[in-house]
C-alpha cells in the first residue's frame, strides 16, 4: 500500500496562478520529499522537509508539514508553463527506502 | 559529472527472455536503488543497495535480481521476463546510506514484454 497519497490527482491552472497539491501519509516519518517528473523523464528532487520542520521555501516553492495530521502541501507560486509536470511526495520512515505516492499531474496553461 | 546513467533507453523482450538493465553513477554514492513505475502510479521499490556487496529487497522484488560489485554500478537482471514486468524502470542513487537525503534519478528504461 502507498505510504503517501497526493491530492488532487490532476490540476489544471493558468499561467501566473498558484498551484497547491497535498500529500497525506500513514506512519511516522523522518522526512518528506517532493519530486517533479516531466513527461518521459526521470524524477528530479525539489525539496526535503524533516519531521521537526514545519515550513520550507525554495524559490517559488513552499512546502509545509503537519505531522499531527500526517500531511504536507506543496505550493508553487506564479506558475509557468514549464511547471507542467507530475509531482510526487515521498516519505522516508527510516527503513532504508523511500515510498512514493501516485502523484499529482499539473497542467499550466499559457 | 554524468550523474546517473541507464542503458538501454528502450527494450522489447519476449516472454521468457532474460536481460540486464544497466545503471551507473559517478557521484560516489553509497546508496543505489531500482524502482518501477506503472501508468498512473508512483514508483515502487524493487531492490536497493547501501554499499558494494550489500543488497536487499524492496516492495516488489520477485522476478528480479541485483548485485553490487562496485560503488558505481548496480545492474538489474530480469530472470525470465513476463508481461507483468512491462514498465518504466528507474535507477536512483543517494549520498547517504540511510537515504535521508535527496535521490538522484536516471532517465529511465522503458521495457515492453510481449
Amino acid at each position: 500500500s502507498q505510504q503517501g497519497e497526493e491530492d488532487p490527482q490532476a490540476l489544471s491552472i493558468q499561467e501566473g496562478e498558484n498551484a497547491t497539491m497535498n500529500c497525506s501519509y500513514k506512519t511516522s516519518i523522518n522526512n518528506l520529499q517532493w519530486y517533479r517528473q516531466n513527461s518521459g523523464r526521470g524524477l528530479v528532487h525539489l525539496i526535503l522537509i524533516r519531521s521537526n520542520e514545519r515550513e520550507k521555501h525554495s524559490g517559488r516553492l513552499r512546502v509545509t508539514l503537519d505531522t499531527s495530521k500526517k500531511s504536507s502541501s506543496l505550493l508553487i507560486t506564479a506558475s509557468r508553463a514549464a511547471d507542467t509536470a507530475s509531482y510526487f511526495c515521498a516519505t522516508y520512515t527510516g527503513r532504508r527506502a523511500l515510498t512514493f505516492g501516485s502523484g499529482t499531474r499539473l497542467q499550466v496553461q499559457p | 559529472n554524468a550523474g546517473v546513467t541507464q542503458t538501454p533507453k528502450f527494450q522489447v523482450l519476449k516472454t521468457g527472455q532474460s536481460m540486464t538493465l544497466q545503471c551507473a553513477q559517478d557521484m560516489n554514492h553509497e546508496y543505489m536503488s531500482w524502482y518501477r513505475q506503472d501508468p498512473g502510479m508512483g514508483l515502487r521499490l524493487i531492490h536497493y543497495s547501501v554499499g558494494a556487496g550489500i543488497t536487499d529487497q524492496g516492495e516488489v522484488p520477485n522476478g528480479y535480481n541485483v548485485s553490487r560489485s562496485t560503488t558505481e554500478d548496480f545492474p538489474l537482471r530480469l530472470l525470465s521476463a513476463a508481461p507483468s514486468q512491462t514498465s518504466v524502470y528507474f535507477c536512483a542513487s543517494s549520498y547517504d546510506r540511510d537515504i535521508s537525503y535527496e535521490q538522484y534519478f536516471g532517465p529511465g528504461t522503458r521495457l515492453t514484454v510481449t
